[in-house]
Order: C-alpha cells, then structure tokens, then sequence
C-alpha cells in the first residue's frame, strides 16, 4: 500500500516562505512520479505539479510554473513543495500525491492527508 | 485549457436510486478522463480512470463511460457510504491536467 505522510498545517503571514513535505516509502520514492494539487473552496482542485525522484525530473503545471518550486530530499525519501512571497490566494489545501501514467493517461491514484495552508496578516 | 464542466453541483438521492453525473469537456478530447470520490475532511480518492476502467478496490456499482466531450459516472445502486463529492478530470492535455467543477451526492 502506499502511503504519502504529510506535514502539520501552517499558518503564515503574507510575504512569507513556505515548504510542505511529503513523506514517502523507498519503493514509491524510486518508482512512482510524485507531485501537488492543491484545493480552494474558490478555484477548486488545481494539480500543481510533479516530480520523478531517481532523477529529480520535473513538469509543472502551466498555472504554476515560476510560481513553486517541487522538490526532493532522497536521504529522506521526501518531496518537497515550497512557495517564496506567499499571498491571501495561497490559502488552500494541499495534497500531495502519485501520478500514475497508464498508456498516455495520466491520473492522481495516491492522496496523502493534506496539509492545510492559511495565510493572513 | 481544457475546461471540464460538471452537472449538476448537487444531486440529492434515495438509497438505491440510479444516480448518473455529467461532466462535458470544451473541446473532443480522449478517454483520458478520470473520476474522483471526496468526503467531508478526507482526500480525494481515484475511482475510475480511462474513462470506464475501475481502480481495484472499488465497488463496481461505479460505472464510468463516454467519449468525445460527453462522460459520465453513473451509481448504479446509491448506498449511504456514497454521500459525497465527485470530481471529474482530464488528461488530454499533460502536463495540463484539469478537474471538473465537482458535484455533491446527498442522501435522501
């Protein structure tokens, strides 16, 4: 079974540095593409982005690329989503999750807990 | 972008009934479209993808089909534990992948 450990939920100030992880087991760490959607009661769900760990490859989502930064600490088999600047928008929930690519189709079959995310002044 | 326009927001049901949600894409797209149970406080959850291929594990009075623009995911037998949101989701257009807007089961 895999399972996707998220961090605690984080309470920020506008202009403030983010970094949620996600903890992951070694066989999902170097088999399986990793990445973020995030969920707002405004916009909906929004995927984010991935990440392939064996070789730290990335694809962002068109809607965030320059916007986050998706990473890896292989020593500890966490994925990492880290947001500079943050707003009042950023204020969501975040899930991380695995991208399975089934034949050209590309679907989120893994959801960690969350991390909710509020931002405020 | 691909839009994925979901019908109707909400829908409310007696156990048993024969629930089906809609979701309509802006343009043609593949059978790359994947369905998604949410309920309240928890993670989404994958049900279905390629359209109509079940994800192990989930009962198979979730029945997914269509093509085109037009996809549907029909409960066939409505059960209480199905009191939820459904989004719909594309991949016809990786990296964009887009979800629908999302439409809540209720329990009559």
């Amino acid at each position: 079974e895999v399972q996707l450990m998220q961090s605690g939920a984080e309470v920020k100030k506008p202009g403030e540095f983010l970094r949620i992880s996600c903890k992951v087991s070694e066989y999902t760490f170097t088999t399986r593409w990793i990445g973020w959607v995030r969920q707002t009661p405004g916009k909906g769900l929004e995927w984010m982005g991935i990440i392939f760990p064996p070789d730290s490859g990335t694809v962002y989502s068109p809607s965030f690329q320059g916007q986050v930064t998706i990473s890896v600490d292989k020593s500890v088999t966490t994925a990492y989503l880290q947001r500079t600047r943050l707003k009042a928008s950023d204020t969501a929930m975040y899930y991380c999750v695995t991208l399975r690519n089934d034949y050209g189709d590309h679907f989120f079959d893994n959801w960690g807990q969350g991390t909710l995310v509020s931002v405020s002044s | 972008d691909i839009q994925m326009t979901q019908s109707p927001s909400s829908v409310s049901a007696s156990v048993g009934d024969r629930v089906t949600i809609t979701c309509r894409a802006s343009q043609v797209i593949s059978s790359w479209v994947a369905w998604y149970q949410q309920k309240p406080g928890k993670a989404p959850k994958l049900l279905i993808y390629a359209a109509s291929s079940l994800e192990s594990g989930v009962p198979s009075r979730f029945i997914g089909s269509g093509s085109g623009r037009d996809f549907t995911l029909t409960i066939s037998s409505l059960q209480p534990e199905d009191s939820a949101t459904y989004y719909c989701q594309q991949a016809n257009s990786f990296p964009l992948l887009t979800f629908g807007g999302g439409t809540k089961v209720e329990i009559k």
